[in-house]
This record gives structure tokens, sequence and C-alpha cells, in this order.
């Protein structure tokens, strides 16, 4: 089946690590993305890529990276800098990105729940 | 600048009960509308989207929405709710001319079925 896998599903962080999440998607979409999810807030942008080797910051990068080297592959780097990392993070993917391809529907990865101790 | 609001954090319905998740936006020009559905530690699932045509709009287990350009909504309905249906619920948008790097996630509603 086709589908984003998301992974570790949870994580624990001391102060001062970096940790990497891994996402991988086979529904051979061009467009990847990152967003956060914290309690009684709406899904925010974090990183986003159109195609590969290259990406864009969203709408809170401050204290994140990612990478884009494969289509299938977007991985999210929380660094240290990153002063509140302790959150639910979700991949999603989709065909396009720009008109009414922009339009098709995200497909979310299951999650992973990351925090800092 | 866009957004979307869903003003209400919780409904609760008895099960068979119609059931409404209400959703407005503010957006340039026209809309791309979205409802997701989220299961607890779940990624969100796509349920239905309204891009151009018909105002009511169909989509998955049962649900529907209907657009309403003059007061800027986009309610999630369903005639009988079941205690399956029960979760968070995200309304979506951004605009026509834009980018999907624009799209503007609702807080999201949890809805509760009561059996």
């Amino acid at each position: 089946d086709g589908g984003i896998t998301q992974s570790p599903k949870y994580l624990f962080r001391k102060e001062g690590q970096n940790v990497t999440l891994s996402c991988e998607q086979n529904l051979n979409h061009d467009a990847m993305y990152w967003y956060r999810q914290d309690p009684g807030q709406g899904l925010r942008l974090i990183y986003y890529s159109q195609i590969v080797n290259d990406f864009q910051k969203g709408d809170i990068a401050e204290g994140y990276s990612v990478s884009r080297e494969k289509k299938e592959s977007f991985p999210l780097t929380v660094t240290s800098a990153q002063k509140n990392p302790t959150a639910f993070y979700l991949c999603a993917s989709s065909i396009g990105f720009k008109g009414l391809s922009g339009a098709n529907v995200l497909t979310f990865g299951a999650g992973s729940r990351l925090t800092v101790l | 600048a866009q957004s979307v609001a869903q003003p209400e954090d919780q409904v609760n319905v008895a099960e068979g009960n119609p059931l409404t998740v209400k959703c407005t936006y503010s957006v340039s020009g026209n809309p791309y509308l979205f409802w997701y559905v989220q299961y607890p530690n779940r990624g969100l699932q796509f349920l239905l989207k309204y891009i151009t045509g018909d105002n009511l709009v169909k989509g998955s287990y049962g649900f529907e929405a209907e657009f309403n350009k003059s007061q800027t909504s986009f309610h999630l309905k369903k005639p009988s709710a079941l205690v399956s249906d029960s979760a968070l619920y995200f309304c979506a948008v951004r605009g026509t001319s834009g980018s999907a790097r624009q799209l503007t996630f609702g807080s999201g509603t949890q809805l509760t079925v009561l059996p």
C-alpha cells in the first residue's frame, strides 16, 4: 500500500540534543511538508519542499532543519536551538504544489511525538 | 492574511442525531476548502474538499459539507452520527491563486458522539 511512514513514533530528547525525525513516502508525490501540532492549535508549517534538492521555510522554521536528497525522503532535524520542541510532528505529501494540482489533498503520516526531558 | 475559524472547541451529539461542525474562513479571492479528521495519536485523514462547482460536497464516511460564499462558511455535516465518528476535525483553506504552502488550518473541533 502507498503511504507515508514516519519514525520513530515516540522520541525523548534531553535538552541540548539534536534529533532527526524520519519521513518516507512511496506515493511518488513531488511535494512534501512538515507540520507541528500543539494542543488547541491548528497545524503550523515548519518546512516544505516542492522538488528534490529544494526546500523552503514555513511559518515556524527557527530551530529546525531539513534535507530533500531523494524524492521519497524528507527528514526533519529538531536542533538544540528550538526552544520549545515538545510537540506532535506530522509529515505530509501532495502530488503538486501550485494551481489546481496544489488543491490535491495532503496525505499525512501517523506522526512522531517528541518530548524533551 | 487568510484565516480559518472553528468556533467550537468541542461538539457533543447523541448517536443517531445529525451533527454539524462549523467552519468560517477568510481568504483573498476564491477558496479551496478542506476537511480533515484526526484520530488519537494519528495523522490527519482527508474527508472532503471544495474546489468549484456544486456547493454541496459529499465525502468519505457519509460526511458532507456546504460551501456558502456569502457567509464564507464551509460547515461539515452528517445526517446520523456514529460513536466511531468521535475524533478531532480540522477545516483548512487556501486561495486558488496561491500554493499549498499557504494552506491554513483551523484550531480543530473535538467531536464526541455519545452512545
